[in-house]
């Protein structure tokens, strides 16, 4: 099955403790991008890469990191995350970034950081 | 720079009447336009776009939208709302990245 796949689909953690938000895609997609969704805005890009060790920053990166090492994989990473770091993430992909292709979202991660 | 709105947060309807949920956008040049439904604990899925062509768009789970260029509306409608539909409904716009509106939450009642 044709998918975009997220890990935790849930975490809790505290102020300052790195961590990593994994994304993996099965359909060979050259870009892949994370959003964060918060009540009342809808989902922002945090990056997004158009192909492997290419990255960007899109609307809200301050505070993460990304790599594209290998082609399916797009961590996200929070070097030291803070309380308002705490969203709903979602991984999503495309075979480009073309206009009208759409992209498959993963099922999301939601962050909590105390 | 574009831009999607959805001017209303909630959306309340029966079941069996019809919906709709609204959106307008602001972009230069010819716009793409989504709509993907979220549901509770889930991921986006993908309902139906217009790219060009048609300006009514028939997409999954019986839902339906109008292009109108005139308006810059994309609004999404069903015909007879069922309580399954009840979720968060998000817009969009892909000018080579995809531009989201706020979302609007639909809550079909029996």
């Amino acid at each position: 099955e044709a998918q975009v796949t997220q890990n935790p689909r849930y975490l809790i953690t505290v102020t300052g403790k790195k961590l990593t938000v994994t994304c993996s895609q099965n359909m060979n997609h050259e870009y892949m991008s994370w959003y964060r969704q918060d009540p009342g805005l809808g989902l922002r890009q945090i990056y997004y890469s158009m192909n492997v060790e290419v990255t960007d920053k899109g609307d809200v990166p301050e505070g993460y990191k990304v790599s594209r090492k290998e082609k399916r994989n797009f961590p996200l990473i929070l070097e030291s995350p803070s309380p308002n770091q705490t969203s709903l993430y979602f991984c999503a992909s495309s075979s480009s970034r073309d206009r009208g292709l759409g992209y498959t979202f993963g099922s999301g991660t939601r962050l909590t950081v105390v | 720079a574009q831009s999607v709105a959805q001017p209303e947060d909630q959306v309340n309807v029966a079941e069996g009447n019809p919906l709709t949920v609204k959106c307008t956008y602001s972009v230069s040049g010819n716009p793409y336009l989504f709509w993907y439904v979220q549901y509770p604990n889930r991921g986006l899925q993908f309902l139906l776009k217009y790219i060009t062509g048609d300006n009514l768009v028939k997409g999954s789970y019986g839902f339906e939208a109008e292009f109108n260029k005139s308006q810059t509306s994309f609004h999404l409608k069903k015909p007879s709302a069922l309580v399954s539909d009840s979720a968060l409904y998000f817009c969009a716009n892909q000018g080579g990245k995809l531009i989201f509106g706020q979302g609007t939450e639909l809550s079909v009642k029996p």
